[in-house]
Order: structure tokens, then C-alpha cells, then sequence
């Protein structure tokens, strides 16, 4: 258990419809990041929150979000869905924002997109 | 342009014996490198991390090491066991105007019995 936790664990969609995934990071950690880990393939980085500020974006969709909360837990705000949006989105974290740090993977959200 | 890429893209031994993982990169200016160990459905746990200066680095059966002249990495398993079948990803820090990373695609182990 890494200490990060997910919700939901899975979510079941239609297409154009619009979810919320949360995160709950390590307790002391300040930084939170999101990937999206399709079906057989690599992690891709989204975005990376630091103490409620946008850190890093990476290969984040116009229609996804993210935010970061006072008390640091964070959500991803997935529009406008599509079919291939259906994938595993995972929440990890870390103690501080630099690339030194390790990172500690959540559970993961599974997506289906119908 | 920054690529990291891990061979091979699959792997299956048996149980019991060794293998090695390769990743190779481009990336500079490099900060550092982690092996992560993904089992089907589940997040990625870490198995090692290795800064410049580093050039092996054990956990267990797990041992990585780093050439950073060549820009290589390896991860080898040693006497490998059934829960050891999973994807194992390497991936690489830097520094440009902020800490960026990049995932390798993952090579898949299956240990067979």
C-alpha cells in the first residue's frame, strides 16, 4: 500500500458525459501528478500539481482538469468524453516538485468510456 | 529529442532464471533514473533510483545499474519467481527549465513455471 489512495476504483460512462476522479496524496506530500495509461500502453504524464499550483502539464486534453485543494488532495475532470478516453488514470505523489523525488503510484481509476 | 526506449518489449523465462532489461535514453541534461515494477491493473511501485554519479544500485533480487557515458541502463533479476511476471518501466529525469519526465513503453516479463 503506497499510502495514496483513488476514487472511484472503476467508472462506467457514456460517451459525452462528464467524470471527476479523486486523489487523496501520501500524507506530507505536496505534490500530486496524473497519468493516463491506455490499454497495453506507457504511462503518459498529464499534469503535475505543487501545493495547489499547476506544476507541469504534459500531454493533457483542452477537455480534461485538474485542480489541487488546500488540503492537498486533488481531481481530474475528464469532458466530453470519447471512447478512447477509456483507459486507467493514476493519481502518484510525492514529497516535494522536483524530479529527484520519488513518486508513489495510487491504485488507479479504470475508465470504460460506452 | 527526448526518447527513452526499453527493449525487449517482451520477455518470457522460466522460473528460476536470470534476465536483464535494457533502456536506453536521450535525454539530457539527466537528473536520474528509476526502474518501476507494474503489476496487471495496479500502479507502479519503485524498485531502484540512480543519479549521475551512480552506477549500480540493488533491491533485493533487483539490480540496476546506470553507464551515463553511453546513456544505458539495465535492470537484471536474478533467480526469478512467478510473482516477478509483470511490466517494468524505466524512467528518466532532467532538468530543463524545471524537472520533466519521461516513461520508457515497459518491457513484460512472464515467469513460467
Amino acid at each position: 500500500d503506497s499510502g495514496v489512495t483513488q476514487t472511484p476504483k472503476h467508472l462506467i460512462t457514456a460517451t459525452g458525459q462528464r467524470v471527476t476522479l479523486r486523489c487523496s496524496p501520501r500524507s506530507g506530500d505536496l505534490s500530486v501528478y496524473w497519468y493516463q495509461q491506455s490499454l497495453d500502453q506507457g504511462l503518459q504524464f498529464l499534469i503535475q500539481y505543487y501545493n495547489g499550483e499547476e506544476r507541469a502539464k504534459g500531454n493533457i486534453l483542452e477537455r480534461f482538469s485538474a485542480q489541487q485543494f488546500p488540503d492537498l488532495h486533488s481531481e481530474l475532470n475528464l469532458s466530453s468524453l470519447e471512447l478512447g478516453d477509456s483507459a486507467l488514470y493514476f493519481c502518484a505523489s510525492s514529497p516535494l516538485a522536483g524530479g529527484k523525488n520519488e513518486q508513489f503510484f495510487g491504485p488507479g481509476t479504470r475508465l470504460t468510456v460506452l | 529529442k527526448n526518447q527513452v526506449e526499453q527493449s525487449p518489449q517482451s520477455l518470457i523465462i522460466l522460473e528460476g532464471k536470470n534476465c536483464t532489461l535494457q533502456c536506453n535514453y536521450t535525454v539530457s541534461p539527466f537528473s536520474n533514473l528509476r526502474w518501476y515494477k507494474q503489476d496487471t491493473g495496479r500502479g507502479p511501485v519503485s524498485l531502484t533510483i540512480m543519479t549521475f554519479s551512480e552506477n549500480t544500485k540493488s533491491n533485493g533480487r533487483y539490480t540496476a545499474t546506470l553507464d551515463a557515458d553511453t546513456k544505458q541502463s539495465s535492470l537484471h533479476i536474478t533467480a526469478s519467481q512467478l510473482s516477478d511476471s509483470a511490466s517494468y518501466i524505466c524512467v528518466v529525469s532532467f532538468n530543463t527549465g524545471g524537472f520533466k519526465t519521461i516513461f520508457g513503453a515497459g518491457t513484460r516479463l512472464f515467469v513460467k513455471a
